[in-house]
């Protein structure tokens, strides 16, 4: 178990690019999150997927978002034309459904830090 | 949804205990209290969870209210690296229609003196 992994950790970008990073789930687990955090605050949440599917979007991901998760396994988060309110961490995680779910754990990675200029 | 109180931070001295408090009075029956807890420059990591009865694991106590207004995460040997923000969250059934998100507040900053 190597745990949530998050590329790139560092990213800077001048505004109006786009920009993609990638998130590789813990090995079998069948949903996988993403969220976004900004210096001082707690992570919010943006969006998740159970398996291929995106189930839910939160209104904080605009249209400039999009993300996937090809095949059920590892996943992107792309953001086109980058505004500097797009500054922030980007975390991921992953967590292994079973049953109703109470007991449901989320294993996070080390995010990326998107920087934009 | 229910929503959590905690402390902005808390001190605590190498060795002892920590005892960090959570207040949820508009908690429902069905809500897990779960508690994470972000390390400088991390990820946040699960700590413990539990529904009505208190409940121990390698990590921490948690100590849950008879009237499950309120909790209490106890740490019960603080070590340097135990300095974090920690997170007291509530699963309620709303977030588990939608894919047991976790909405973190502020939390607790905990700083450990040596």
């Amino acid at each position: 178990d190597t745990g949530v992994s998050q590329d790139p950790r560092h990213k800077i970008t001048k505004r109006g690019q786009n920009v993609t990073f990638r998130c590789d789930p813990i090995s079998e687990h069948n949903r996988l999150y993403w969220y976004r955090q900004t210096l001082g605050q707690g992570p919010e949440f943006l969006t998740y997927f159970q398996n291929e599917a995106q189930l839910e979007k939160s209104r904080l991901l605009s249209d400039r978002f999009s993300a996937e998760r090809p095949k059920g396994s590892f996943s992107t988060l792309e953001i086109q034309r980058t505004e500097q309110g797009d500054s922030a961490m980007y975390l991921c995680a992953s967590s292994l459904l079973q049953g109703t779910g109470d007991n449901e754990k989320l294993f996070f990675g080390s995010g990326t830090q998107l920087s934009v200029l | 949804d229910a929503k959590t109180t905690q402390p902005n931070s808390m001190e605590s001295n190498e060795e002892e205990p920590v005892h960090l408090p959570c207040n949820h009075s508009t908690i429902s029956g069905t809500d897990y209290i779960h508690w994470y807890r972000q390390l400088p420059s991390q990820g946040p990591e699960y700590v413990i969870h539990g529904l009505t009865s208190n409940v121990n694991n390698r990590m921490a106590s948690l100590a849950i209210a008879e009237d499950r207004k309120s909790s209490t995460l106890i740490l019960h040997r603080a070590t340097l690296r135990d300095a974090a923000v920690y997170y007291c969250i509530l699963r309620d059934d709303k977030s588990k229609a939608a894919g047991n998100k976790l909405t973190f507040g502020g939390g607790t900053r905990v700083l450990v003196k040596p």
